[in-house]
């Protein structure tokens, strides 16, 4: 059973839009949602992160949107640049002791291309 | 300044054959994670270790073995490689405490013929 659900699984976005990506989740202990992004042939790296005790965080033209009441969360970047052509996971994690704490549970990931 | 390693960064086996991939982090972290990552998959979870000594199973763990006698290293072993091994394998650490970020090695492609 999937746990947390990322669409959509491609998107093309022109140089200067907004990229949007969603992702929903079912377990209501996870307690942080980060963001990777993905080059190709490289590992992925952390991007941004939120805990559900905010609704909106922002790091330069990445955001991301919270929605802990519909249980979803998206990332939003602004400007889009052909730089950012990746692929982006969300991801979600619980914090709690003992075994299996502070897994990520990754989405299935978002393949972005930004053309010129 | 390695940070986490991942060896070899490419490999082709047969099927029914026993092969290792390494993983080598410089940072100290208690936590490392084994994943794999396919097409349509994302990353599925395969075993994790919380310190030396202490490993657990994740999502997908049949076929594949783990072991960690020391801090910096957490080999992943498949013991009678199977076509549907073929994959990308990723290595990530994470340090004790409050952070949750795990940082991810280059990746290990790997062929099973």
């Amino acid at each position: 059973q999937q746990q947390v659900k990322q669409s959509p699984q491609s998107l093309i976005v022109q140089k200067g839009g907004i990229s949007i990506i969603n992702c929903a989740y079912e377990n209501t202990a996870f307690d942080y949602f980060p963001w990777y992004q993905q080059f190709p042939g490289k590992g992925p790296a952390l991007l941004i992160a939120i805990r559900p005790d905010v609704s909106e965080k922002k790091e330069g033209r990445f955001t991301i949107s919270f929605n802990k009441s519909a249980k979803q969360f998206s990332l939003h970047i602004m400007d889009s640049q052909p730089g950012d052509s990746a692929t982006y996971f969300c991801a979600a994690s619980r914090g709690v002791s003992g075994a299996g704490s502070y897994q990520l549970t990754f989405g299935k990931g978002t393949k972005l291309s930004v053309i010129p | 300044d390695a940070g986490i390693t991942q060896s070899p960064r490419y490999k082709i086996t047969e099927t029914g054959r026993q092969v290792t991939l390494m993983c080598h982090q410089t940072w100290s972290h208690s936590y490392m994670f084994w994943y794999r990552q396919d097409l349509g998959h994302g990353l599925r979870l395969i075993y994790y270790s919380a310190a030396a000594d202490i490993t657990d199973k994740g999502e997908v763990p049949d076929g594949y073995v783990v072991s960690r006698s020391k801090t910096e290293n957490f080999p992943l072993t498949l013991e009678s490689a199977t076509r549907s091994q073929t994959s990308v394998y990723f290595c990530a650490s994470r340090g004790a405490g409050y952070s949750y970020e795990q940082y991810f090695g280059p990746g290990t492609r790997l062929t099973v013929t």
